[in-house]
């Protein structure tokens, strides 16, 4: 079984500051990772994946994140937010062996202030 | 096209009434999911077809029905609902379900039905 934690259930953030959205794991198998974003009112919208390669995976909307295996993490960062990015943000997993099945976290709302 | 539609935007229902969501993705998709989301909280999975068969039911409540007329088509036939299942419902596609090492894991979603029961 998986477990995902986000940290930080609201993170507060001025426009045009760098922001990270912390994401913790537990599997007892390899996983693949994901981040979607939820704006008020929508479904959810991928922003990026990590299945396997590079740790450091691009996004859209200029969003990254970095996966680390030794500390079962996967945090997203922006090195300049806009106010437009106010949104939920949910961290996924899902185990490599079995494909979709997605375990989310408890999401972290990004809150951008003028 | 990574599109899921979703109808209605909003429904509206009292606990007598029978009402159905749809849910449709021409992304040539055959896994289909139903999750349901209350106010600040994560998606809750619900139902899981693949090739139009009923894979996985997280142990939903008999008023909620689901049906895969196609691989296109996704509904939710509802019924004597409660005031608690009031939320959001979410519709998503992958691929496929429970294939190893395809590559295309993500799953994309709809943009959801608000449903009030009163």
């Amino acid at each position: 079984a998986q477990s995902v934690t986000q940290l930080d259930s609201q993170v507060p953030v001025f426009e045009e500051a760098p922001v990270e959205l912390r994401c913790n794991y537990s599997s007892s198998v390899s996983v693949y990772l994901f981040w979607y974003v939820q704006y008020p009112n929508q479904g959810l919208q991928l922003l990026l994946k990590y299945l396997s390669g590079s740790t450091l995976v691009k996004g859209i909307n200029g969003f990254e994140a970095e996966f680390n295996k030794s500390q079962t993490s996967f945090h997203l960062r922006k090195p300049s937010v806009h106010i437009s990015d106010t949104a939920e943000y949910f961290c996924a997993v899902s185990p490599n062996n079995a494909g979709n099945m997605l375990t989310f976290g408890g999401g972290t709302r990004l809150m951008v202030k003028p | 096209d990574t599109e899921v539609t979703q109808t209605p935007k909003h429904l509206v229902m009292g606990m007598t009434n029978k009402k159905s969501l749809k849910c449709e993705q021409h992304m040539g998709h055959r896994a289909m999911y139903w999750y349901k989301q209350k106010a600040k909280k994560p998606p809750e999975l619900m139902f899981v077809y693949s090739y139009e068969k009923l894979s996985i039911n997280e142990s939903v409540p008999s008023r909620f029905s689901p049906e895969c007329p196609n691989s296109s088509l996704l509904n939710l036939h509802l019924h004597a609902l409660q005031p608690e299942d009031s939320a959001l419902y979410l519709c998503a596609s992958s691929h496929q379900f429970a294939v190893a090492g395809t590559g295309r894991h993500e799953q994309y979603f709809g943009p959801g039905t608000r449903l009030t029961v009163t």
